[in-house]
């Protein structure tokens, strides 16, 4: 069956500009999550979905940050402003629990921000 | 501050020998330990858990050890294969969490 899937799997943007990146779970799964992985380290957690319940954004860096799951299926993480420092690669899992089991997750999306 | 340590960037190992990959975690409120493997462009991949109750799990050639007392964990793949060579995440998680803190990886290289 399908996997998470995300797009654009590549985004280069200039410093200033909006982003949104989106997020296709495995259909059914309850659980959404977002983390930030930078060059040389291992994914940090950004948010949590249930359904369409956003539960925790503690990761999320700044108010810049804001992602969405309106349906309970899709998501988008959106990053207004985006920064140097927002360059990185965003990874998206899916889960058909709660919990920090059974997270499948996706190719990811390489942001540059120049 | 690092919750989650992988202090071996990377490891060699010969094709058929043991790959040993070791953790340390900080927070002893970590009740949920997980292993996860990455391949280039690849998300990670789950590999194998092991609850705070239990200090061994097994599956097929991969086998992970929980020591409690030392904040230690190790994932032991035998024989290592090729197909192996990716870059091992650690992770961990708290009770009634749900997100997982991961380890900066190690990268493992299997030997030809």
């Amino acid at each position: 069956g399908a996997g998470v899937s995300q797009s654009p799997r590549y985004k280069v943007a200039k410093r200033g500009q909006d982003v949104a990146l989106r997020c296709d779970p495995i259909s059914g799964h309850v659980s959404l999550f977002w983390y930030q992985q930078a060059l040389g380290q291992g994914p940090e957690f950004l948010t949590y979905f249930q359904n369409e319940a956003q539960l925790d954004k503690s990761g999320l860096p700044s108010d810049r940050f804001f992602a969405e799951r309106p349906e309970g299926s899709v998501s988008t993480l959106k990053i207004q402003r985006t920064q140097q420092e927002d360059s990185a690669v965003y990874l998206c899992a899916s889960s058909p629990l709660g919990g920090p089991y059974e997270q499948y997750f996706g190719p990811g999306t390489r942001l540059t921000v120049t | 501050d690092q919750q989650v340590k992988q202090n071996s960037p990377s490891l060699s190992v010969q094709e058929g020998r043991i790959s040993i990959l070791n953790c340390d975690y900080t927070n002893s409120m970590f009740d949920y330990f997980l292993w996860y493997k990455k391949y280039p462009a690849e998300g990670p991949t789950f590999l194998i858990s092991i609850s705070s109750i239990k200090d061994k799990n097994e599956d097929g050639r991969f086998t992970v050890f929980l020591n409690k007392s030392a904040k230690h964990l190790s994932l032991h793949i035998v024989p290592s294969q090729p197909g192996d060579s990716a870059v091992y995440f650690c992770a961990a998680s708290g009770p009634r969490d749900d997100k997982i803190i991961f380890g900066k990886g190690t990268r493992l290289h299997i030997l030809p």
